[in-house]
């Protein structure tokens, strides 16, 4: 199993400023990784496929990099409706796997 | 645009099989190369992958939770659906149903539904 390790697990800005997020995964997953955005109540929405295309919809200010083993998710300019829990995904391997989430909360 | 949307009990009594439904409209079940997978998330908690189901058949499991899932599609009803037996109060979780192509992420999502195991 391909293991997701994100960090931090918490992260705590103010709006305007620069968020980085950081996804390690255990074996290479080439560049076939997801981010999500989850708000409470809601079903989690994709960001970023393979690594640094963003979804249908999506705002420029998210953007994704890496390859291999170490991803990054960069909202260039926080908005407040940015703050969230934010997932990574690889689409790799079977079984399908997930990061254990970091938490995007309001300094 | 395509649509997902969750059914089945709310509660399930421990030991009992756990049944869920995804309907999906605005495209077809048997859509080429796409997989039909069911995810779960406990209350509070991270995203867990429970299977998916290619539009031909093949099936893929967790193996954490293989031994207890199954998944089937229902072509006729444009639905695929969930069977989760033996369960317990740590099977109380949200589950979501969602669509992925190969090697690419869930794009579509149901809205999830609530599921409690309790007496």
């Amino acid at each position: 199993e391909n293991v997701l390790t994100q960090s931090p697990a918490t992260l705590s800005l103010s709006p305007g400023e620069r968020a980085t997020l950081s996804c390690r995964a255990s074996q290479s997953v080439s560049s076939y990784l997801a981010w999500y955005q989850q708000k409470p109540g809601q079903a989690p929405r994709l960001l970023i496929y393979d690594a640094s295309n963003r979804a249908t919809g999506i705002p420029a200010r998210f953007s994704g990099s890496g390859s291999g083993t170490d991803f990054t998710l960069t909202i260039s300019s926080l908005e407040p409706e940015d703050f969230a829990v934010y997932y990574c995904q690889q689409c790799t391997n079977w079984p399908i796997t997930f990061g254990q989430g970091t938490r995007l909360e309001i300094k | 645009q395509l649509q997902l949307q969750e059914s089945g009990p709310g509660l399930v009594k421990p030991s009992e099989t756990l049944s869920l439904t995804c309907t999906v409209s605005g495209g077809s079940i048997s859509s080429s190369n796409c997989y039909w997978g069911w995810i779960r998330q406990p209350p509070g908690k991270g995203l867990e992958w429970i299977g998916s189901i290619h539009s031909s058949g093949p099936t893929y499991y967790n193996p954490s939770l293989k031994s207890r899932v199954t998944i089937f599609v229902d072509t006729s009803k444009n639905q695929f659906s969930l069977r989760l037996s033996s369960v317990t109060a740590a099977d109380t979780t949200v589950y979501y149903c969602a669509r992925h192509t190969s090697y690419r992420p869930f794009d579509y999502w149901g809205q999830g539904t609530l599921v409690t195991v309790s007496s």
